[in-house]
């Protein structure tokens, strides 16, 4: 079974629009993260977050706003859409703390904005 | 800031040779230095990782040694199989944050 679910796996959007991508980590961790991967840029880091406290951010963008409800979830709320939004985009998550430890991937959240 | 560079864009094989794929970074101190393989469609996979100067990492017959001298962290693996066709990642860790700082990625095709 998967450890970290992203949902859903696939998402059109129009241009302008609002949507969430949903993040939930069963793995016990306490650090999770948002990465984009586009044709671009390849795995590019967006977020972290350590004990549901924001530590970094190099999202240029507001548009790009995380949300932790949970100790084991990350969504990723991306208002005002346009095309160049489109890429998959993981959620990541880690055990914290003040080691560097590894990082765990879900499968993505493919978005398409037309 | 700190960055991973891989060299090989596309590496094509045939089943049986040798892999080398490079990787060269650029940090202070002693970052922990990671490869992870994508498959098409997946989520990228943990493959192994290195915390300090002369350790090697290995897994599934992939290995690399982790050279503060040279900074590079190269993925061997001695006899490559068709299975092993992926994105190859090499990442180094903030050990502030903890995020990972990713390459460009190399994609590994290999024919039977």
């Amino acid at each position: 079974d998967p450890k970290i679910i992203q949902k859903p796996k696939y998402l059109v959007a129009v241009t302008g629009s609002e949507k969430i991508l949903i993040c939930e980590q069963y793995l016990g961790h306490n650090a999770m993260y948002w990465y984009r991967q586009s044709a671009k840029k390849p795995l590019e880091f967006m977020f972290s977050y350590s004990y549901q406290k924001l530590m970094d951010n190099q999202t240029a963008s507001s548009r790009f706003q995380p949300q932790s409800s949970k100790k084991n979830h990350l969504d990723l709320q991306i208002t005002a859409l346009k095309p160049d939004d489109s890429a998959t985009y993981f959620c990541a998550s880690s055990q914290g703390g003040t080691n560097q430890n590894t990082l765990y991937f879900g499968a993505g959240t493919r978005l398409s904005v037309l | 800031g700190d960055s991973v560079t891989q060299t090989e864009g596309q590496v094509a094989l045939s089943e049986e040779d040798f892999l080398t794929i490079h990787c060269n970074y650029s940090a202070s101190g002693y970052p922990a230095l990671f490869w992870y393989v994508q498959y098409p469609g997946e989520g990228p996979q943990f493959l192994f990782r290195a915390s300090r100067d002369k350790e090697k990492g290995s897994s599934r017959g992939f290995e690399a040694t982790y050279d503060k001298g040279t900074t590079s962290f190269h993925l061997r693996k001695a006899s490559v199989q068709e299975s092993d066709s992926a994105v190859y990642y090499c990442a180094l860790g903030d050990g502030n944050t903890g995020k990972l700082i990713f390459g460009l990625g190399t994609t590994l095709q290999v024919q039977p």
